[in-house]
């Protein structure tokens, strides 16, 4: 299966944006790239995905670079409510365990007022 | 709209018992996974449901584990023979097909004495 390496805390100061890393070096072709977040006593909440080409929403954005290997989840004003786990994961298109989605430990992001 | 409902939020249980929790899937969702995370930890995979194929087991650690989905809707984990190591918040999500968003539960936490 393949998997994702993320670091394990960052922190930003609130209103400024915020890069969130990810990488996935043995992504195959069909793997879609997901991200999830994670507040604290919550269920993960989803946050966005792609497969190929950057995607924006009411959220957050996602980067995806060119060899699809990494990717970098963009927070673009952090507030104290963005403070979380944000899970990077790959979903498998075809073929496998769809249901097994691996969640990592993901990044603990904390935002100073 | 309603999301995913798990019951009980919490359960405290006797070593030995068997403890039944509940999932209420969001109306329409085809797919409906188990996952299940240790304090501090990610999440684990345990146990995934699409429509009406059978159902991806390969998570569940052991075969004190057993899942069920009746009618393409609620589901229902069950653990028999509770262990301390089972102690756990036990999350499920559903989504309204494979490889769409999940949308998560809070979880039920579950405490083996």
């Amino acid at each position: 299966d393949a998997k994702t390496t993320q670091p394990n805390s960052m922190e930003s100061n609130e209103e400024e944006p915020v890069h969130l890393p990810c990488n996935h070096s043995t992504i195959s072709g069909t793997d879609y790239i997901h991200w999830y977040r994670q507040l604290p006593s919550q269920g993960p909440e989803y946050v966005i995905h792609g497969l190929t080409s950057n995607v924006n929403n009411r959220m957050a954005s996602l980067a995806i670079a060119e060899d699809r290997k990494s990717s970098t989840l963009i927070l673009h004003r952090a507030t104290l409510r963005d403070a979380a786990v944000y899970y990077c994961i790959l979903d498998p298109f075809y073929g496998g365990s769809q249901g097994n989605l691996i969640f990592g430990k993901g990044t603990k992001l904390s935002v100073k007022p | 709209g309603a999301g995913v409902s798990q019951s009980p939020s919490n359960k405290v249980t006797e070593k030995g018992k068997d403890v039944e929790l509940r999932c209420d899937p969001i109306s329409g969702h085809t797919a409906l996974y188990w996952y299940r995370q240790s304090l501090g930890q990610g999440l684990e995979f345990l146990i995934y449901f699409q429509g009406n194929s059978a159902p991806d087991k390969s998570g569940l650690p052991s075969d004190r584990f057993s899942a069920e989905r009746t009618g393409g809707s609620v589901s229902t984990l069950t653990i028999q023979r509770t262990q301390q190591e089972d102690s756990a918040v036990y999350l499920c999500a559903s989504s309204l097909s494979a490889n769409s968003p999940l949308h998560f539960g809070n979880g039920t936490r579950l405490t083996v004495t």
